[in-house]
């Protein structure tokens, strides 16, 4: 019962680095969602995919893409990282893209520091 | 473009009950409100959701007023491990067929002994 595995947990970058977050689901969820939360604030969506070869624009988007490699991946990349990209980032599955169906599984998170 | 309103923090006695409201005063006629519960730095968790009808699991009960602009989550028998920010959430449909889910600063439940 692995539900939302993210990778890695903790990552430290410098300034221009590039990486990329990895998320995998295993419960046959269509949609997948990437949020970042900074410290003692709420969590803010970034990108999000319906369902598989789709992926859209959620509230903070710049600086980062996303790939839905297939029903089971989510992945999240960092191009040119930048300090204020220091935060913990979760991944996160529904099952199908209905108006019942939004119970969000979320992954352990992923922390990151960009010095 | 959070769809909902809670307050930042509250306080709760443990064993008492704690009620949590929630404003959604936009709320369309076919979206539900759920609610979540992030303890620490853990991943938010799932706790109930509603349309319309009030409801009830094993953690919390949801309360709905009939017009739907606001909500209740109520925890019966609030212990020192219920403290955590609980989210309120109204689901927004999006053009490719799907929902996203926005967080807004949720609400920060102390129980204290």
């Amino acid at each position: 019962n692995a539900g939302v595995t993210q990778t890695p947990k903790f990552q430290v970058l410098k300034t221009g680095q590039s990486m990329t977050l990895q998320c995998a689901q295993d419960m046959n969820h269509n949609s997948m969602y990437w949020y970042r939360q900074d410290p003692g604030m709420g969590l803010r969506l970034i990108y999000y995919s319906a369902s598989e070869g789709t992926t859209d624009k959620g509230e903070v988007p710049n600086g980062y893409n996303v790939s839905r490699l297939n029903k089971r991946e989510f992945s999240l990349r960092l191009e040119s990282a930048a300090p204020s990209q220091t935060s913990v980032y979760f991944c996160a599955s529904s099952e199908r893209a209905g108006a019942n169906t939004g119970e969000l599984f979320f992954g352990e998170g992923s922390r990151l520091t960009v010095l | 473009d959070a769809k909902t309103t809670q307050p930042p923090s509250m306080d709760c006695a443990e064993g008492r009950a704690a009620n949590l409201p929630c404003n959604h005063s936009t709320i369309s006629g076919n979206e539900y409100v759920y609610w979540y519960r992030q303890i620490h730095s853990q991943g938010p968790q799932y706790i109930i959701h509603g349309l319309k009808n009030n409801e009830t699991n094993e953690m919390a009960s949801l309360i709905i007023t009939e017009d739907r602009k606001s909500s209740t989550l109520i925890l019966p028998h609030a212990t020192l491990r219920d403290t955590a920010v609980y989210y309120c959430i109204v689901r927004v449909a999006v053009g490719t067929g799907g929902f996203k889910t926005i967080f807004g600063a949720g609400t920060r439940l102390f129980v204290k002994a």
